[in-house]
């Protein structure tokens, strides 16, 4: 069963602006982590975040977290055109990874 | 190598018909996954591997689904007796241990089709 929801499940943009994407969550984790999945490829490893940081950033992206509600938010800034893709957060307890169904964006040209 | 690889990229496999789908994870990685995603959904936990030693096969869907790594690199996923619900992406993952707060690294999947 899928631990986490993403929302919205599906996003459309312009190039240059921003894509904010939210993961929530129903239990404990050790840190939630977040996936880009290009159309018919593999699982690439974005961001961490442990369970005691509250913010973090990686180029680009800007995660949160606030385990208080169980929730986390991806914020990509001045999107490209490369960014289109699907993305997934997923908590990590006990070496389990769960995924949520994912948020798919497309940024426009 | 530098990176999981799996094989093979797609297979097509007739209804009641064994697979083999292989997976080549990073060289010294101690932890290793298999994943089942369905189309549009996100990756479900299959099994854990922790050198040889398979922890964890709870995400097994039935018994028709078995996963060895005899040596502690490379792993296979056997399924047999194929049914349709089994077509989906079956992805390899690995990691220098578990328990410690990294990312995971991701094969590129096998996709298979039953039919």
């Amino acid at each position: 069963s899928q631990q986490g929801e993403e929302d919205p499940q599906a996003l459309s943009i312009q190039e240059g602006e921003n894509a904010t994407m939210n993961c929530s969550y129903k239990t404990s984790i050790n840190n939630l982590q977040w996936y880009r999945q290009n159309s018919g490829r593999g699982l690439v490893h974005l961001i961490l975040i442990r369970s005691n940081e509250r913010e973090k950033h990686s180029g680009r992206l800007r995660v949160t977290l606030d385990t208080s509600k169980k929730s986390s938010s991806l914020l990509i800034t001045a999107s490209r055109a490369a960014d289109t893709a699907s993305y997934f957060c997923a908590t990590d307890y006990d070496y389990k990874l769960s995924f949520g169904a994912g948020t798919t964006v497309t940024v426009r040209a | 190598g530098a990176g999981v690889s799996q094989s093979p990229r797609y297979k097509v496999a007739k209804r009641g018909q064994d697979v083999a789908l292989r997976c080549d994870p990073i060289s010294g990685h101690v932890s290793l996954f298999w994943y089942q995603q369905a189309l549009g959904q996100g990756p479900e936990f299959l099994t854990y591997f922790q050198n040889e030693a398979q922890l964890d096969k709870s995400g097994l869907p039935s018994d028709r689904f078995f996963a060895e790594r005899p040596e502690g690199s490379v792993s296979t996923l056997k399924i047999q007796r194929t049914q349709q619900e089994d077509s989906a992406v079956y992805l390899c993952a690995s990691s220098l241990e578990s328990g410690i707060d990294s990312g995971y690294t991701f094969g590129s999947g096998t996709r298979l089709t039953v039919v």
